[in-house]
């Protein structure tokens, strides 16, 4: 199993629709989540972060966390052809002094003008 | 603040050869990270530097080195290239190591290609 798991998609929503994005994790010691997003040929670049249980809204974006699920989402609202791009679910995961990120294989958005 | 950089952007280079990346991180930052991103592995941790010392490392195998300099710029080697080895390679930089609300911002990458 997968530590980090996102559906690779490709995931297309109509311009203007809400796009939802998932990510489930293994490990329950997980701390905190970050989302990024990679245009083609292009570096991550990071979105948002939550680590508290709940919603965390940013502009049209919201990330979603239940820890009890072990499951993390990043909504898009009113989503536009330019949020076409591939979405990372990153998890900074725990072992002992370890904290490195650990980033699913993302999933492929389009928006459809 | 300017953001992260890394030298050359695009590199092709032979099967044995070997090669060196730099990373500058965000003025600043203390951590740096080294992530290597294939089509087929995803992004995939290398190794993270904190005040010039390896304070974590991927399972990667030993002909990928690093280190870090005193102003926290950093350096990746790879020996003896093997086709598998064509990636962007990325580099993050944080303010801190390992705090659990520390954000990582990345580079633009190298996209290196071994002939």
């Amino acid at each position: 199993q997968k530590e980090v798991e996102q559906n690779s998609g490709p995931l297309s929503v109509p311009e203007g629709a809400i796009a939802s994005l998932n990510c489930t994790y293994s490990d329950r010691g997980s701390q905190s989540f970050f989302w990024y997003r990679q245009y083609s040929g292009k570096s991550p670049e990071l979105i948002m972060f939550i680590y508290s249980n709940g919603d965390k809204e940013d502009g049209r974006f919201t990330a979603q966390l239940n820890k009890a699920s072990q499951y993390v989402s990043l909504l898009i609202r009113d989503s536009q052809p330019s949020d076409s791009a591939t979405y990372l679910c990153a998890v900074k995961i725990s072992s002992g002094s370890a904290r490195q990120l650990t980033f699913g294989s993302g999933t492929q958005l389009t928006v459809l003008p | 603040k300017a953001g992260v950089t890394q030298t050359p952007r695009y590199l092709i280079k032979t099967r044995g050869q070997q090669v060196t990346l730099s990373c500058s991180p965000i003025s600043g930052h203390r951590s740096v990270s080294w992530y290597q991103q294939t089509p087929g592995q995803g992004l995939q941790f290398l190794f993270e530097y904190f005040s010039e010392t390896q304070r974590n490392k991927g399972n990667f195998p030993g002909r990928f080195s690093g280190r870090q300099f005193s102003n926290s710029r950093s350096e990746m080697n790879v020996s003896t290239l093997e086709l598998g080895d064509s990636a962007l390679y990325l580099c993050a930089s944080s303010e801190l190591a390992g705090g659990f609300t520390d954000t990582q911002y990345f580079g633009p990458g190298t996209r290196l290609t071994v002939l």
